[in-house]
C-alpha cells in the first residue's frame, strides 16, 4: 500500500464547476498536510496546508483534513480553465525531524470552458 | 521577491560524464531538499539538509550521487558517473524548520533542472 494515494484522473468539470480532489494516507501520527498545484514543465507550487482537522478556506480553495479517516481533500469552487493542472497531495509523515513530505502520484484535473 | 533558484535550468550530456546541479535556498530557510521527478516514479525525495547538515540521504543511489550544502546559500546534487536512468527533472526546495515553531513546515520549490543524459 502506497504511503499518500491519489486518484490519478483525468478529472474533468465544466467551467464554473466545483472540483473535488481527494487523498488519503496511511500513517496515522501524520500532522501536517499539503496541496500542491503542478503546471504541465513547471515546479509544484504550494496552494494549501492544513494540519488541523475541519476546513480551511483561501480564496476560491478549501482543504479539508480528517485525520480519523486519514483523509484530506482540496475543493476547488468556481473551476476555471487555468485551474487544469496535476494536483499533488503531501503529508508530513516524519515528525522527529519536521519537513519531510511523501507525496501522492497526483490527480490531473481538467477544466473545460 | 523570495524564491528557490536553481542551474542550470536544462543539461544535456552523454552517460559517464559528471553533473552538477546547483540550488540557492530562501534566504533564511535552514532545510534544503533534493527531490527528483519522472513521470514513472513521480516525485521522490532524494536527500535533505538542515542547517547544512545531511538528515537524511536514503533516496539517494550512493554509488554515483552525492549532495552537499558548503554554504547557506547554496546546496549542490552531483552525478558521477551519469547513466540514461538518471534523466528526470530534479528539483531542489527549501523550508524553515522549527521545532517549537508551527507544525505546517511548508516547503518551495525551485524551477528545477531538467537532466538528460544520452
Amino acid at each position: 500500500q502506497k504511503e499518500v494515494e491519489q486518484n490519478s484522473g483525468p478529472l474533468s468539470v465544466p467551467e464554473g464547476a466545483i472540483a473535488s480532489l481527494n487523498c488519503t494516507y496511511s500513517d496515522r501520527v501524520s500532522q501536517s498536510f499539503f496541496w500542491y498545484r503542478q503546471y504541465s514543465g513547471k515546479s509544484p507550487e504550494l496552494i494549501m496546508s492544513i494540519y488541523s482537522n475541519g476546513d480551511k478556506e483561501d480564496g476560491r480553495f478549501t482543504a479539508q483534513l480528517n485525520k480519523a479517516s486519514q483523509y484530506v481533500s482540496l475543493l476547488i469552487r468556481d473551476s476555471q480553465p487555468s485551474d487544469s493542472a496535476t494536483y499533488l497531495c503531501a503529508v508530513n509523515m516524519d515528525q522527529e525531524y519536521g519537513n519531510k513530505l511523501v507525496f501522492g502520484a497526483g490527480t490531473i484535473l481538467r477544466v473545460k470552458s | 521577491d523570495a524564491r528557490v533558484t536553481q542551474t542550470p535550468r536544462d543539461k544535456v550530456t552523454e552517460m559517464g560524464q559528471e553533473v552538477t546541479m546547483r540550488c540557492q535556498p530562501i534566504l533564511g530557510h535552514n532545510t534544503v531538499f533534493w527531490y527528483r521527478q519522472t513521470m514513472m516514479q513521480g516525485l521522490e525525495l532524494l536527500a535533505y539538509f538542515r542547517n547544512r547538515a545531511p538528515l537524511d540521504d536514503s533516496g539517494m543511489p550512493k554509488d554515483r550521487f552525492s549532495a552537499e550544502m558548503p554554504d547557506a546559500t547554496l546546496a549542490t546534487l552531483k552525478i558521477q558517473p551519469s547513466e540514461p536512468r538518471d534523466s528526470a527533472v530534479y528539483f531542489c526546495a527549501s523550508g524553515f524548520f522549527a521545532p517549537s515553531g508551527s507544525p505546517l513546515n511548508e516547503q518551495f520549490f525551485g524551477p528545477g533542472t531538467r537532466l538528460t543524459v544520452l
